[in-house]
């Protein structure tokens, strides 16, 4: 089992659609949650953090489910420029700080 | 900002070749970090370093070292390069602190042939 799952998508949806997504990780020592996003042919950039309590920036929300140990974020009313690569990365203190990366989920918004 | 620069954005070298890829970042963080990523594969990490001259082995190091003289830089060493090592690598730098985020350098295509 993979240390961080994601569902690759791709996700095609219309613009102003509401799209989730799910990211489960395996070690329960897990403590500290990001999504980042990848335009295309770019590098990883920093999209929001993800707190305990969940917390929102703008059209996005992440959430924090540590029972079930899985990540959540949505974003509502989608964008052409939301079109993307999200990944979900988690930080282990047991594994010396590492921060894993899931494979990503590929957003395409369309028109 | 945090400024991460990789020294070249794309490069091809030949099969057995000893390949440098240089990388700097301007915000005296303590953390940096080599991955290399890959369709299919993700973003899977080869070294990271928490301080100068200090270096940890990350997921997949076999074929490559790593050099962290000074704390702004932090090199990734192909001792003899190989096909299988075409990829696109990415460089990345954060703080100490617990909650703190990966910054990347816009990252390097190498080409083996």
């Amino acid at each position: 089992r993979k240390e961080v799952e994601q569902d690759p998508g791709p996700f095609n949806v219309p613009e102003g659609a509401t799209v989730a997504f799910n990211c489960t990780y395996s070690n329960s020592a897990s403590q500290s949650f990001f999504w980042y996003r990848q335009d295309c042919r770019k590098e990883p950039k920093l999209l929001m953090s993800v707190y305990s309590s969940g917390n929102e920036d703008g059209r996005f929300t992440a959430q924090l489910n540590r029972a079930s140990q899985y990540i959540s974020l949505l974003i509502r009313d989608s964008k052409l420029s939301d079109s993307a690569t999200y990944l979900c990365v988690v930080r282990s203190y047991n594994q010396g700080g590492k921060l894993i990366f899931g494979q990503g989920t590929e957003l395409s918004v369309k028109p | 900002d945090v400024k991460v620069t990789q020294s070249s954005r794309y490069l091809v070298k030949r099969t057995g070749e000893k390949v440098f890829l240089e990388c700097v970042q301007d915000m005296d963080h303590e953390n940096m970090f080599w991955y290399r990523q890959d369709p299919g594969l993700g973003l899977r990490l080869i070294y990271f370093s928490y301080d100068v001259k200090m270096k940890e082995k990350g997921d997949i190091p076999e074929g490559y070292s790593v050099s962290r003289e000074k704390k702004e830089r932090f090199s990734l060493i192909l001792e003899s390069a190989s096909t299988n090592q075409t990829s696109m690598y990415l460089c990345a730098s954060r703080e100490g602190g617990d909650n703190s985020p990966l910054h990347f350098g816009n990252g390097t295509r190498l080409t083996v042939t």
